[in-house]
C-alpha cells in the first residue's frame, strides 16, 4: 500500500475521444508525475508536476495533458486518442521533484484500450 | 540507446539459485532506484541508491558511480519473487527507466 490511488484502473475508449485519468497522491507530497508502459516496455516519462505547475515533459505530444490541484491530486487528459495510446498509465508522488533522489511511491495504474 | 539498459531480459531460476540483474545508466544521476512490477502493473520502490549498497532481507542492492553500473542481488530465491524488476534513474526533473528484467522462479 503506498496511499497513491489512481482511477480509473480500467477503460476502454475509443479512437478519436478524449480521456482523463486520475491520481490522488500520498499525503503531503508536493509533486505527481505520470508516466506510460506500453505492453512488454519500461514506463516513459509524460509530465511532471510540482506544486501545481508542469515542470518538466517528455516526448509526448500537447494533445498529453495535466492538472494538479491544491490538494496536489492529478488528472491526465489526452485528446483524440490513437490506438497506440493503449498502455498502463501510471502515477507516482513524492517529496520534491522525482529528478532529485526522493523516495517514489507508485499507484496501482490505469489500463487504457483504444479501439 | 536507451538511457538506462538492463540485463538480462528474462531470467528463470530453480527456489534457492542466487539471481544477480544488471543495469547500465549512461547520464549523470541523483539516484538509482530498483521497482519491483508484479502481473497486476503496480510498482512497489524497494531500492534508491545514490552510493554503496543495500541490504533489505533477501535483496542486496549496489551501485558504482564511477562505472555508471548497479546491480540487484536476489538471494535463496523463492517463487513469491517472480515479477518484473525494473531499474531507474533519476536525473534532471525526470525518472529515466530500463526495460525490465522478467523473473520467474520455478518450485
Amino acid at each position: 500500500e503506498t496511499g497513491v490511488t489512481q482511477s480509473p484502473t480500467h477503460l476502454i475508449k475509443t479512437r478519436g475521444q478524449q480521456v482523463t485519468l486520475r491520481c490522488s497522491s500520498q499525503s503531503g507530497h508536493n509533486t505527481v508525475s505520470w508516466y506510460q508502459q506500453a505492453l512488454g516496455q519500461g514506463p516513459q516519462f509524460i509530465f511532471q508536476y510540482y506544486r501545481e505547475e508542469e515542470n518538466g515533459r517528455g516526448n509526448f505530444p500537447p494533445r498529453f495533458s495535466g492538472l494538479q490541484f491544491p490538494n496536489y491530486s492529478s488528472e491526465l487528459n489526452v485528446n483524440a486518442l490513437e490506438l497506440d495510446d493503449s498502455a498502463l498509465y501510471l502515477c507516482a508522488s513524492s517529496l520534491g521533484q522525482s529528478g532529485s533522489g526522493n523516495t517514489i511511491y507508485f499507484g496501482e495504474g490505469s489500463w487504457l484500450t483504444v479501439v | 540507446k536507451n538511457e538506462v539498459e538492463q540485463s538480462p531480459q528474462n531470467l528463470t531460476a530453480q527456489e534457492g539459485e542466487f539471481i544477480t540483474i544488471n543495469c547500465s545508466y549512461s547520464v549523470g544521476i541523483s539516484a538509482l532506484h530498483w521497482l519491483q512490477q508484479h502481473p497486476g502493473g503496480g510498482i512497489v520502490s524497494l531500492f534508491m541508491l545514490s552510493s554503496g549498497k543495500k541490504k533489505h532481507g533477501r535483496l542486496i542492492a549496489t551501485i558504482n558511480i564511477q562505472e555508471k553500473h548497479s546491480s540487484l542481488h536476489i538471494t535463496a530465491s523463492h517463487p513469491r519473487d517472480s515479477a518484473v524488476y525494473i531499474c531507474a534513474v533519476s536525473h534532471d526533473y525526470k525518472l529515466s527507466f530500463g526495460a525490465g528484467t522478467t523473473v520467474t522462479v520455478r518450485a
